[in-house]
């Protein structure tokens, strides 16, 4: 089975600061790897994905992750945060192994980014 | 403009009632999924349906049912036998396949007193 940890359940940040989420995961398999943001009572958006190829993967509203094989490591980064990145993130990750289902996501418990004027 | 649509966005109903939550997407996926979100615990999968009339229980389903009568449409049911019913519930589509991305509705949140 898969599993991803967001060691980080809130992080609090200065606007303007650099901020990075950190995700780890455990996997026997090859893994595909996405960071979601969710906005209060809204739905999941897509910030960005690893499937293959570069390590270093951009995505949208300025956040940019890298995948680390070696650390099984997929943390988010953003070098200047502003106040409406505020919002909750979830890293997850889908494989040939993913959870009880073979087609959903296993998602972390979420990273709140509070960001401090 | 193509998107998932889930209704209503807040529902409320008594202990011991069934209760269906509407899901409908109009992106042409073949996958769609049921997701349950709790505070601190991020998601997790009920059901998913990777193609009409068939789905499979995702990791719990205990106390859900669903149905895939319709490409475009996902209902999820929540019967008296699920213990601890109020969450927030997230439908999601794909066109399939693991290194697609999945795509969100805006989710209904359920109270049950």
């Amino acid at each position: 089975a898969q599993s991803v940890t967001q060691l980080d359940s809130q992080v609090p940040v200065f606007e303007e600061a650099p901020v990075e989420l950190r995700c780890n995961y455990s996997s026997s398999v090859s893994v595909y790897l996405f960071w979601y943001v969710q906005y209060p009572n809204q739905g999941l958006q897509l910030l960005l994905k690893y499937l293959s190829g570069s390590t270093l993967v951009k995505g949208i509203n300025g956040f940019e992750a890298e995948f680390n094989k070696s650390q099984t490591s997929f943390h988010l980064r953003k070098p200047s945060v502003h106040i409406s990145d505020t919002a909750e993130y979830f890293c997850a990750v889908s494989g040939a192994v993913s959870g009880g289902g073979a087609d959903g996501l296993t998602f972390g418990k979420g990273t709140h980014l509070i960001i401090q004027p | 403009d193509g998107g998932i649509t889930q209704s209503p966005k807040y529902l409320f109903r008594k202990e011991g009632q069934n209760v269906t939550l509407s899901c409908e997407q109009n992106l042409n996926h073949d996958a769609m999924y049921w997701y349950r979100q709790d505070p601190g615990q991020g998601l997790r999968l009920i059901y998913y349906s990777q193609i009409v009339n068939d789905f499979q229980k995702g990791d719990i389903a205990e106390g859900y049912s669903v149905s895939r009568e319709k490409k475009e449409s996902f209902p999820l049911t929540v019967t008296s036998a699920q213990k601890n019913p109020t969450a927030f519930y997230l439908c999601a589509s794909s066109i399939g396949g693991r290194h697609y991305e999945q795509y969100f509705g805006p989710g209904t949140r359920l109270t049950v007193t």
